[in-house]
């Protein structure tokens, strides 16, 4: 597609319930990262994959949160039994990156907004 | 390690008004530095880049000179408009590091009054 879309837009859940949010990075794009902003963090990096490497996980916050890339482009990030805290908005990235005229710029998609009631 | 740090906001300015928005970084390899821009509602959005020293990132009237002696990028525009109320973020990605996560700063809110 023309750029990076989310879905979805906006998630309501209850405390303890699993959700899972998709991102469609930018076609050809080989790095994908998940980043979440919220009030009182500001901008914090969760995880990247880059082509077929293992992904980089050293920013997810505990091991309630998960990510996986199937066929090196759709992700997925699940958040098992939701926290308050977890409420923030989630943003999906993708850059061509690390070869033959690559760009370490990241085109950002609209995010999902998830609130953990 | 790596970070960035930008002036504390909100920053409010009348129409026409001169904008800097001060950024400096430290950076453990040889980073490129970036300025992204979020609108009320929407998505991050790139708004110009650097990935040299000396370099002058520039787009829709903004400009940023990435200084490696200062270790600055700062943000500059000659004349806000109504229409660039918003939230930006100076970043930089660490391209001596195998690993392509962007940095940012927590960000200035930025209000321009008719």
């Amino acid at each position: 597609g023309a750029g990076v879309s989310q879905s979805p837009s906006n998630k309501v859940t209850e405390k303890g319930k699993d959700v899972e949010l998709r991102c469609d990075p930018i076609s050809g794009h080989t790095a994908l990262y998940w980043y979440r902003q919220s009030l009182g963090q500001g901008l914090e990096f969760l995880i990247y994959f880059q082509g077929n490497s293992a992904p980089d996980k050293s920013g997810l916050p505990s091991d309630r949160f998960s990510a996986e890339r199937t066929g090196g482009s759709v992700s997925t990030l699940t958040i098992q039994r939701t926290q308050q805290e977890d409420s923030a908005v989630y943003l999906c990235a993708s850059s061509f990156f690390g070869g033959a005229g690559s760009s370490d710029t990241q085109y950002f998609g609209p995010g999902t907004r998830l609130t953990v009631l | 390690g790596n970070s960035v740090t930008q002036m504390e906001g909100p920053v409010t300015l009348s129409e026409e008004a001169f904008l800097t928005i001060n950024c400096t970084y430290t950076a453990t390899g040889y980073p490129s530095l970036f300025w992204y821009v979020q609108y009320p509602g929407e998505g991050l959005q790139l708004l110009l880049k650097a990935t040299k020293a000396d370099d002058k990132g520039s787009n829709k009237g903004f400009e940023a000179t990435y200084r490696k002696e200062t270790t600055s990028f700062h943000l500059e525009k000659g004349s806000v408009q109504v229409s660039d109320s918003a939230v930006y973020f100076c970043a930089l990605i660490d391209r001596g590091s195998t690993l392509g996560r962007l940095y940012f700063g927590r960000g200035t809110q930025l209000t321009v009054w008719p």
